[in-house]
C-alpha cells in the first residue's frame, strides 16, 4: 500500500512558539490530503483539506490563521500551529487518498508546555 | 453534513468472545471504510466495501455493508488481545469529495487474556 510519513512523531514547545508538522507521500503523488486533530479516546476530527498548489479548505470552527497548512509540491504538506498554547496540545494526523483508500500518517503527538 | 453513528463507544469483553461493532447513518454512502488504530500511531485501513449487501472477511473479522449503503457492521469471531484498539468506519459520501470521509466517533475495544 502508499505510504504517507509524518513527521516529527512528537514535540514539546513552549506557549507562544509555532511548530511546523510535515506530511509527506513517500511512493505516490498527493495532489490532496487532509489533516485531522484526535484527542485521547476519540475519532478523527477534520480540521482542513491541503490543495497541491492552492490554499487549503479550512472545516468550519477551525482558525486557518492559526493552523498554516501549505502544500508546496505533490508529496509534502506542513501544518504549521502558530503561536501555541496548552489547548492546541493534540495529536495532529494526515492522510492522504489513493483511489478510494486513505492512507494515514503515524502522527504528530504536540504538547505545548 | 452526513454523520455516522458508531456503537458501541467502548467494549471491554474476554478473550475468545464475539462482538458487532455498529455503523449507522441515514444518508447513502459511496464506499464505507473499517480502520483499526493503536494508541500513538495513525489509523490502518481494514477494509473497503462498495456495493450494498456486500460482505468482507479478514480472518476472523467480517465486514457486512447494508442493502441501502447506509450502513455497515464489524463482527469479530473469538476476539484476541491483539484485537485490542480503537475501530473506526468512516464513510465516502462520492460525489466531489474525493477522499474526504465521514468518521464514526470510534469504538475502543479491550480483550482481555
Amino acid at each position: 500500500g502508499a505510504v504517507v510519513s509524518q513527521h516529527p512523531s512528537w514535540v514539546i514547545c513552549k506557549s507562544g512558539t509555532s511548530v511546523k508538522i510535515e506530511c509527506r507521500s513517500l511512493d505516490f503523488q498527493a495532489t490532496t490530503m487532509f489533516w485531522y486533530r484526535q484527542f485521547p479516546k476519540q475519532s478523527l476530527m477534520l480540521m482542513a483539506t491541503s490543495n497541491e498548489g492552492s490554499k487549503a479548505t479550512y472545516e468550519q470552527g477551525v482558525e486557518k490563521d492559526k493552523f498554516l497548512i501549505n502544500h508546496a509540491s505533490l508529496t509534502l504538506s506542513t501544518l504549521t500551529v502558530t503561536s501555541a498554547h496548552p489547548e492546541d496540545s493534540s495529536f495532529y494526523i494526515c492522510s492522504a487518498p489513493v483511489v478510494r483508500e486513505l492512507f494515514f500518517g503515524e502522527g504528530s503527538r504536540l504538547t505545548v508546555l | 453534513t452526513q454523520l455516522l453513528e458508531q456503537s458501541p463507544q467502548f467494549l471491554s469483553i474476554q478473550e475468545g468472545e464475539n462482538l458487532t461493532v455498529y455503523c449507522n447513518s441515514s444518508s447513502v454512502f459511496s464506499s464505507l471504510q473499517w480502520y483499526r488504530q493503536e494508541p500513538g500511531e495513525g489509523p490502518v485501513l481494514l477494509v473497503t466495501v462498495v456495493t450494498g449487501g456486500e460482505v468482507k472477511k479478514l480472518k476472523r473479522l467480517t465486514f457486512q455493508f447494508g442493502d441501502a449503503r447506509k450502513d455497515s457492521s464489524l463482527h469479530i469471531t473469538a476476539a484476541q488481545p491483539g484485537d485490542t484498539g480503537l475501530y473506526l468506519c468512516a464513510g465516502e459520501p462520492g460525489g466531489t469529495s474525493y477522499g474526504k470521509l465521514t468518521f464514526g466517533q470510534g469504538t475502543i475495544l479491550t480483550v482481555h487474556p
